[in-house]
């Protein structure tokens, strides 16, 4: 089975600081990663996903996320923070295909991100 | 939140009683997907349709039923028998490759907030 975690349910940091929201993912084969942000009462907005390849992957609004393979980690950062960036930041795994149903994808409990003015 | 849209945004009900909620999509996307979504448990997967006119259970589908008449639409009824059914509702969308295998991130619509009177 497929796991997501997410250690931190709030980070905080303050505006034009660097960030990170961590993942960490349990999955068999090669994992398909994705990161999404949430603003209150919306739906999710897709950032970035790392499939393959260059394990450094950069998304929407500034944001990158750095897949390492040996610590099964696929955290999220952005150099400068904005106080706009405050969101819930959901991480997502889903295990290479391998039969019908197999591309669910599974979620962390999320991370909320509040930056300080 | 892309071409998907949900209706109501707040929805309420009686105990008792079954709702629907409504997901549309128009952007041709062949694979749906309801989620639930509770604070702080991140989102989990209720249920989801490949094609037309058929569906596979969730995680947590009891209480629940889906149809999938129509490529664009995919509505969930909330039944009876869900006890505790109080929670976001989020419907979403991917493409499917050829074989049916799907990395591709899913796009999900601005939700649906149901409380139970």
């Amino acid at each position: 089975a497929q796991s997501v975690a997410q250690p931190e349910d709030q980070v905080n940091v303050a505006e034009g600081n660097p960030l990170t929201v961590k993942c960490t993912y349990s999955v068999s084969g090669n994992p398909y990663l994705f990161w999404y942000v949430q603003y209150p009462n919306r739906g999710l907005q897709f950032l970035l996903k790392y499939i393959t390849g260059d394990n450094l992957v950069k998304g929407s609004y500034g944001f990158e996320a750095e897949f390492n393979k040996s610590q099964t980690s696929f955290h999220l950062k952005k150099p400068s923070a904005l106080v706009s960036d405050s969101a819930l930041y959901f991480c997502a795994v889903r295990a290479p295909y391998s039969g019908a149903g197999s591309y669910q994808l599974t979620f962390g409990k999320g991370t909320k991100l509040s930056v300080i003015p | 939140d892309g071409g998907i849209t949900q209706s109501p945004k707040y929805l309420f009900r009686k105990e008792g009683q079954n709702v629907t909620l409504s997901c549309e999509q128009n952007l041709n996307h062949d694979a749906m997907y309801w989620y639930r979504q509770d604070p702080g448990q991140g989102l989990r997967l209720i249920y989801y349709s490949q094609i037309v006119n058929d569906f596979q259970k969730g995680d947590i589908a009891e209480g629940y039923s889906v149809s999938r008449e129509k490529k664009e639409s995919f509505p969930l009824t909330v039944t009876s028998a869900q006890k505790n059914p109080t929670a976001f509702y989020l419907c979403a969308s991917s493409i499917l490759r050829a074989g049916g295998s799907s990395y591709n991130e899913q796009f999900f619509g601005p939700g649906t907030r149901l409380t139970v009177l």
